[in-house]
């Protein structure tokens, strides 16, 4: 199973800031197959990025994805009050094929 | 643009079987180019995915619940539905229902239903 982990649990920034988000995986994973969705309390996950750096329908150019390999980054590139949420990474890959980050909270300091 | 509903009973008791419906509008279950998901959130916890089913009816499972879980689909009513057999308070979760295309990774989901395991 390839585990995802997410750094850091939490971020406490103002808006107007940039801000990186890591997802390290415990095997290699494919760019094909990783994704970033975004949450906020009481609605269903978003998806962002697919494919490591395609941005969803709808989704604005401040939001992009990176990475390769084990270490994936998603980056808001200036946060707007709607960006504070929750985010995730999700990878496709070997059994269980679909697995989840634990997620990074952003919050507003 | 593609909706995906979940329905079902908002409270089962310990033991029972959990049976959820996602009713999808807006795209066909039988399109070939996209697999149909469960994913459960635990009460502020992260997500986990539960399984898959293609319009074929060939179906994927999370190892952990691949014992209790059944993901069947309903090309004529434009449906999938979840059981999960045996459930106990950790199976308490909002319980959502997504689109995969290729299998890869969730494009549009349900809005979600909240199932909560008590007596």
């Amino acid at each position: 199973e390839i585990v995802l982990t997410q750094s850091p649990g939490t971020l406490s920034l103002s808006p107007g800031e940039r801000v990186t988000l890591s997802c390290r995986a415990s095997q290699s994973v494919s760019s094909s197959y990783l994704a970033w969705y975004q949450q906020k309390p009481g609605q269903a996950p978003r998806l962002l990025i697919y494919g490591a750096s395609s941005r969803a329908t709808g989704i604005p150019d401040r939001f992009s994805g990176s990475g390769s390999g084990t270490d994936f980054t998603l980056t808001i590139s200036r946060l707007e009050p709607e960006d504070f949420a929750v985010y995730y990474c999700q990878q496709y890959g070997s059994s269980p094929p679909l697995t989840f980050g634990g997620g990074t909270k952003v919050e507003i300091k | 643009q593609v909706q995906l509903q979940e329905s079902g009973p908002g409270l089962v008791k310990p033991s029972d079987t959990l049976s959820l419906t996602c009713t999808v509008s807006g795209g066909s279950v039988s399109s070939g180019s996209y697999y149909w998901s469960w994913i459960r959130q635990p009460p502020g916890k992260g997500l986990e995915w539960i399984g898959y089913i293609y319009y074929s009816g060939s179906t994927n499972y999370n190892p952990s619940l691949m014992s209790r879980v059944t993901i069947s689909v309903d090309t004529s009513k434009n449906q999938f539905s979840l059981k999960l057999s045996s459930v106990t308070a950790a199976d308490t979760a909002v319980y959502y229902c997504a689109r995969v295309p290729r299998g890869v990774y969730f494009d549009y989901w349900g809005q979600g239903t909240l199932v909560t395991v008590s007596s």
